[in-house]
């Protein structure tokens, strides 16, 4: 799998879009973009992930640059609710792949 | 639906004891996975089930590490001997199996966690 970096941590005002940037310059033709987030004493929990077009759900947006080597996910409107650790991670998405986290960023949603 | 569930939530024993983690994922997942966490780290690969058998176990530490899946459904990790180092957060996964390109396939659903501390 493709490493990604990810800032560290990161704060973001209460109500105001959360982006959080991802840089996968190794990635390969068939992997995906993933992002998980991890709410303290939880599980991880997907949240969107795409191959080269931008994605939306109701969770969160997902931009791919045009050369595919860093991606940001947008939280439009942030709340605490949405404190947590938020891993980037590529993958292969055909079939089975193990997810390969790294250390994450830390985000706080500030009142 | 019910999610992944994990039993115990906690579970707190000496060193040198042999622990049993349990998994129940969710109903009609094929594939499930185990990982562990240390503070402060992200998740950290262990094994692969998909049905009964361990299709990838290149993420057990050592041979005191050992996960079964006997009916296809829930799984049980085993730690004999455990060491301090062993203490962290033991987290499961599954997720459907689709065919190659689905998008089902790809998410990974966790349960909460066994967050087991070794005295």
């Amino acid at each position: 799998d493709a490493k990604t970096t990810q800032p560290p941590s990161m704060d973001c005002a209460e109500g105001r879009a959360a982006n959080l940037p991802c840089n996968h310059s190794t990635i390969s033709g068939n992997e995906y973009v993933y992002w998980y987030r991890q709410i303290h004493s939880q599980g991880p929990q997907y949240i969107i992930h795409g191959l080269k077009n931008n994605e939306t759900n109701e969770m969160a947006s997902l931009i791919i640059t045009e050369d595919r080597k860093s991606s940001t996910l947008i939280l439009p409107h942030a709340t605490l609710r949405d404190t947590a650790v938020y891993y980037c991670i590529v993958r292969v998405g055909a079939s089975y792949d193990k997810v390969i986290f790294g250390p994450g960023t830390s985000l706080s949603v500030i009142p | 639906g019910a999610g992944v569930s994990q039993t115990p939530s906690n579970k707190v024993t000496e060193k040198g004891k042999y622990v049993e983690l349990r998994c129940d994922p969710i109903s009609g997942h094929t594939a499930l996975y185990w990982y562990r966490q240390s503070l402060g780290q992200g998740p950290e690969f262990l094994i692969y089930f998909q049905g009964t058998g361990a299709a990838d176990d290149s993420g057990l530490p050592n041979d005191r590490f050992f996960a079964v899946r006997p009916e296809g459904s829930v799984s049980t990790l085993k730690i004999q001997r455990t060491e301090r180092g062993d203490s962290a957060v033991y987290l499961c996964a599954s997720s459907p199996l689709g065919l190659a390109g689905e998008r089902t396939q790809e998410t990974q659903y966790f349960g909460p966690g066994t967050r087991l501390l070794v005295l």
